[in-house]
């Protein structure tokens, strides 16, 4: 039973253009949610977080955006870059746990 | 400043054999993680350290899995007998006490024949 779900494994946006991916959560304790961005042999990157105080957490061209009612949660990249192209993981952890629990990953190609 | 380091970055070896995983945390960091990453079940936590002591190993999937922090800046994921089926991505993690995210290392691509 995943707890964490990425329903999209795959999106593909043209240059320029907003890249919208989505993570949806089942479990209600959740407070603490991070994206990451992996490239082919490399670990994960830390890219932006958001705990459940707020409902939207800005950095440069990524933005996350939180729906604690309907338990989802979104990563904005306006304008996209074809260096945005990569593996996006969502992950989430409870109160102060040290267990993140995990998305399956959406791959992202921005289109020259 | 040096990332989360992990050796070796590929290792192949034959089912029944012995295999250790090495992972040196960024320094400073007080916790440590273990995961595996499959295509089957994606990004899974193995087991976690806080202060070198094993806080949750509930994700080690038997006990061929163990894992050591002998101190603050070494850490080992050993299998022991290995199987094919433990082949997979195996990824060290460190990071800061509070809400702090994790800096992940390059990984291990393990393959067992």
């Amino acid at each position: 039973d995943q707890q964490v779900k990425q329903n999209s494994p795959s999106l593909s946006v043209q240059e320029g253009r907003i890249s919208i991916l989505n993570c949806d959560y089942t479990n209600s304790m959740f407070d603490y949610f991070l994206w990451y961005k992996k490239y082919p042999a490399e670990g994960p990157t830390f890219l932006i977080s958001i705990s459940s105080i707020k409902d939207k957490n800005e950095d440069g061209r990524f933005t996350v955006f939180l729906n604690k009612s309907a338990k989802h949660l979104s990563l904005h990249i306006v304008p996209s870059q074809p260096g945005d192209s990569a593996v996006y993981f969502c992950a989430a952890s409870e109160g102060r746990g040290q267990n993140f629990v995990f998305g399956p990953g959406t791959r992202l190609s921005v289109l020259p | 400043d040096a990332g989360v380091i992990q050796s070796p970055r590929h290792e192949v070896t034959e089912m029944g054999q012995e295999v250790t995983l090495r992972c040196k945390p960024i320094s400073g960091h007080d916790y440590l993680f273990w995961y595996r990453q499959t295509m089957m079940r994606g990004l899974e936590l193995l087991i976690y350290f806080n202060n070198n002591v094993p806080i949750d190993d509930s994700g080690m999937p038997e006990d061929r899995f163990s894992a050591k922090m002998p101190n603050a800046s070494f850490s080992t994921l050993k299998i022991q007998p290995s199987e094919p089926r433990d082949s997979a991505v195996y990824f060290c993690a460190s990071r800061h006490t509070g809400n702090q995210p994790q800096h992940f290392g390059d990984g291990t691509r393990l393959s067992i024949l």
